[in-house]
């Protein structure tokens, strides 16, 4: 596709559900990142994958999170057990390589009740 | 382990003047890459600078320049002739090869009219 495309744009769930989130990458690019993004602040770093392997896991906050990617294409990050302090926006970004420019999704807003 | 700081959480300009945004970083690495990114109140974040740490020379991008002190470690973003739609929130981000993309916490710029 012409930029990343992720999947729920915003996601409404209850206290203790699972939630899967979706990133759909630019064609071809091999690194594709996640970050949170909670209200007004910074971009904390979850994970990150190089085609299909995640050489990075330790921004993962706990073992509810998990990720994956298949393909060198699509990801899905998936959260066990839902709690109110993972409301926040996800955001997925990918690149060609290292160092080249990163181009992030619109995000998809958790909000968790 | 690699870090970002951006000492700035909020600043102010009056529309047309120049305002120069503070970025540090801490790394022992020689070859890296660092970014500014935009975030305006859509959520999507927006390349605004890329300079090669290897470059010598800053980067610039129309009313965008970059002053890239590679021995302080520092990497601060001028804005000139401010404008309103430069509102946003501004991060500072670095990248060494295989490794995850480190942002800073932000600034955020209001642009008085």
């Amino acid at each position: 596709g012409a930029g990343v495309s992720q999947s729920p744009s915003n996601k409404v769930t209850e206290k203790g559900k699972d939630v899967e989130l979706r990133c759909d990458p630019i064609s071809g690019h091999t690194a594709l990142y996640w970050y949170r993004q909670s209200l007004g602040q910074g971009l904390e770093f979850l994970i990150y994958f190089q085609g299909n392997s995640a050489p990075d896991k330790s921004g993962l906050p706990s073992d509810r999170f998990s990720a994956e990617r298949t393909g060198g294409s699509v990801s899905t990050l998936t959260i066990q057990r839902t709690q109110q302090e993972d409301s926040a926006v996800y955001l997925c970004a990918s690149s060609t390589t290292v160092g080249n420019t990163i181009y992030f999704g619109e995000g998809s807003w958790l909000t968790v009740v | 382990a690699q870090t970002v700081t951006q000492s700035q959480p909020e600043m102010s300009v009056q529309e047309a003047e120049t305002v120069t945004l503070s970025c540090t970083y801490d790394t022992s690495e020689s070859d890296y890459y660092l970014f500014w990114y935009k975030q305006p109140p859509s959520r999507q974040m927006i390349l605004v600078i890329r300079q090669e740490a290897y470059k010598q020379q800053n980067a610039t991008e129309n009313r965008f320049s970059v002053n890239f002190q590679k021995a302080a470690k520092s990497f601060s973003l001028k804005i000139s002739d401010s404008q309103l739609g430069d509102a946003a929130m501004y991060f500072c981000a670095y990248d060494y090869r295989d490794d995850k993309i480190i942002f800073g916490k932000g600034t955020r710029l209001h642009i008085l009219p």
